[in-house]
């Protein structure tokens, strides 16, 4: 059974601060990792995509991947109240398979 | 279009009902998604097209489920004789490529009662 495990939290941190979300994949092979961002009611919303090891950075948003550890995180720099959401981790189970979804990480940021 | 459309947004069926949920995808996205969520949970794959051709179907959870994509547009999730554990959120998903991330459309909440 190919699995992507998150911590479902919630992780709170204060307006301003560093908040770093952990992704755990369970299948060797994969190759394409991404993050999503979902708000209460809505539907998932692409944030980050990383293919390789090493950091990726976005404007407040940093992807770190580690194939060897198999695992992938999320940074986001100078948290925003409006950051609070559920983070979802996605990742391939093999190339050309549609993605596997963690159940996500409850982010609160408070002001 | 310019983004991944569902519809009906919400939808309730009576027990036993059939019901039938639309996606109409990303214009010249080949491949498309269907997911199903549950409260508090990630998305649960269903089933993929890669333009009409449904290339894994092995997420969806009994043979009441049925998914087409016969133009390679737009995509149809039938469920058959609903039960008290359909009721979820189903996600329908494009990309240009199974490789690609996905845009996701509004979902339908389904409701059986």
């Amino acid at each position: 059974q190919k699995e992507v495990e998150q911590n479902s939290g919630p992780l709170s941190v204060p307006e301003g601060a560093i908040a770093s979300l952990n992704c755990t994949y369970s299948d060797r092979v994969s190759q394409s990792f991404f993050w999503y961002r979902q708000y209460s009611g809505k539907s998932p919303e692409l944030i980050m995509s990383i293919y390789s090891n090493g950091d990726k950075e976005d404007g407040r948003f940093t992807a770190q991947l580690n194939k060897a550890s198999q695992y992938v995180s999320l940074l986001i720099r100078d948290s925003q109240p409006s950051d609070s959401a559920t983070y979802l981790c996605a990742v391939d189970a093999q190339a050309g398979t549609a993605l596997i979804f963690g159940k996500g990480t409850t982010l609160s940021v408070s002001s | 279009g310019a983004g991944v459309s569902q519809s009906p947004r919400y939808k309730v069926a009576k027990r036993g009902q059939d019901v039938a949920l639309r996606c109409d995808p990303i214009s010249g996205h080949v491949s498309l998604f269907w997911y199903q969520q549950a409260l508090g949970q990630g998305p649960e794959f269903l089933t993929y097209f890669q333009n009409e051709a449904q290339l894994d179907k092995s997420g969806l959870p009994s043979d009441r489920f049925f998914a087409e994509r016969p133009e390679g547009s737009v995509s149809t999730l039938k469920i058959q004789r609903t039960q008290q554990e359909d009721s979820a959120v189903y996600l329908c998903a494009s990309s240009p490529g199974v490789d690609y991330g996905y845009t996701f459309g509004s979902g339908t909440r389904l409701t059986v009662v």
